[in-house]
């Protein structure tokens, strides 16, 4: 199957300051990625919507200004979370659709998430 | 809301079929029905999916009932390593929408 990759796999930062999740497709081209966050015990929590070229959707709760998303290219995406708190701990996973798949074709990835704690 | 319907866990002994059960009894009729787990401190992995007849593949079976009501993911031996959370999700197929997981099955397989 096709291999979505994230970076760092666990980042420890203190208070205040930025971390920069990337996400990237090694071997397709996803014209659409998806941001995951998933706190201990519980199931993952959609984010937002990363289309190639525009501008993220991000889902009603989540803060657009906290949680910065670029998708430059078909195949990076990254989340960059803004002076990091606390409660920003958690795991964080990215996904990645295919353009190409669909119907009997499983057309989503996902990478191996990123542990954040915030200190 | 939610779309599907799991027992929240299961247990299994190794080398037996473990059966997984999911209700989605508003499926549409353009709506998929796909199997993802996720082990321990990892992504979701992609198990297998189908729209309305049987599916096998290298790691499970899809039944799904001809009402397509429900379904259910069926690992022919597992192992110690099967051991994760298993999301039923229905999407429809090609929409390129996000998967929206649910809180799925926790299956422990001992020994």
């Amino acid at each position: 199957g096709a291999v979505v990759s994230q970076h760092p796999s666990w980042v420890i930062c203190k208070s205040g300051t930025s971390v920069k999740i990337e996400c990237r497709s090694l071997d397709f081209q996803a014209t659409t990625m998806f941001w995951y966050r998933q706190f201990p015990k519980q199931s993952l929590m959609l984010m937002a919507t990363s289309n190639e070229g525009s501008k993220a959707t991000y889902e009603q709760g989540v803060e657009k200004d906290k949680f910065l998303i670029n998708h430059a290219s078909l195949t990076l995406s990254t989340l960059t979370v803004t002076s990091a708190h606390p409660e920003d701990s958690s795991f964080y996973i990215c996904s990645a659709r295919d353009r190409l798949g669909g119907g009997t074709y499983n057309e989503q990835f996902f990478g191996p998430g990123t542990r954040l704690t915030v200190l | 809301d939610a779309k599907t319907t799991q027992p929240p866990s299961m247990d299994c002994a190794e080398g037996r079929a473990a059966n997984l059960p999911c209700n989605h009894s508003t499926i549409s009729g353009n709506e998929y029905v796909y199997w993802y787990r996720q082990i321990h401190s990892q992504g979701p992995q992609y198990i297998i999916h189908g729209l309305k007849n049987n599916e096998t593949n290298e790691m499970a079976s899809l039944i799904i009932t001809e009402d397509r009501k429900s379904s259910t993911l069926i690992l022919p031996h597992a192992t110690l390593r099967d051991t994760a959370v298993y999301y039923c999700i229905v999407r429809v197929g090609q929409a390129g929408t996000a998967l929206i997981f649910g809180k799925g099955t926790t299956l422990s397989v001992s020994s």
